[in-house]
């Protein structure tokens, strides 16, 4: 089966400026997660949807950034305006929606604000 | 809240040495438990899994890990490690998965664990 896929690979901001990530999830799988990976830590949850719904976004910080997955399928993960801070490898991963079902993940993409 | 804890930021080893790496959770209930691996330059993979049942678990790659209630860890072993071995390794929980409740299965990373094997 075909993996996640996430475009672009890297990209390179200033603060302040905003920024997408794209997501496209094994086929079928009906939850979809963006996590934020920083440098020299583990994979911090953003935001999961179960279909075209978000179940959990409690680590989202709203106020910069935002995300939607279009007809339960593709995703994007926005941020407007970027920080510093916001520097990391965001990885999307998706998994069945049977229960209990490993997450599969995407090769990322890695931010560099500047 | 749960949370994971992993003993060693870097381990450096001789092929054929034999390795453990520690983790720790905390969480008030049932839990599933997984290690992930990042080789260099590849995506995250699941090295194994464990829901219930025997407490230890075989993955890919002559990896396995036990489980310990009583002690909240869930430690990886392999008995002779191999230069391929050289990755980032993830401790990772969470609830099990209920679509009739409040439980998707967030699943929470501890701060991995970067092993070096030398040849």
């Amino acid at each position: 089966e075909a993996g996640v896929a996430q475009s672009p690979r890297y990209k390179i901001i200033e603060k302040r400026q905003s920024v997408a990530f794209w997501c496209n999830p094994i086929s079928g799988h009906a939850t979809l997660y963006w996590y934020q990976q920083i440098l020299g830590q583990g994979p911090k949850l953003l935001i999961q949807f179960q279909n075209n719904g978000v179940v959990d976004d409690s680590q989202l910080p709203k106020d910069r950034f935002s995300a939607e997955r279009l007809k339960g399928v593709d995703s994007t993960l926005k941020i407007q305006p970027a920080k510093l801070e916001d520097s990391a490898v965001y990885l999307c991963a998706s998994s069945s929606w049977r229960g209990n079902s490993p997450l599969h993940f995407g090769n990322g993409t890695r931010l560099t604000v500047t | 809240a749960q949370s994971v804890s992993q003993h060693n930021h870097h381990v450096i080893l001789s092929e054929a040495a034999s390795l453990e790496l520690g983790c720790n959770y905390s969480y008030g209930g049932t839990v599933n438990l997984f290690w992930y691996v990042q080789y260099p330059g590849q995506h995250l993979q699941l090295l194994l899994k464990y829901f219930s049942g025997d407490p230890l678990v075989k993955g890919i790659k002559g990896f396995e890990a036990e489980f310990i209630k009583s002690k909240f860890s869930f430690n990886l072993r392999k008995p002779s490690v191999q230069w391929s071995d050289t990755a980032e390794y993830f401790c990772a929980v969470n609830p099990p998965f209920n679509a009739g409740g409040t439980s998707y299965g967030k699943l929470t990373f501890g701060q991995g664990t970067i092993l070096t094997v030398h040849p």
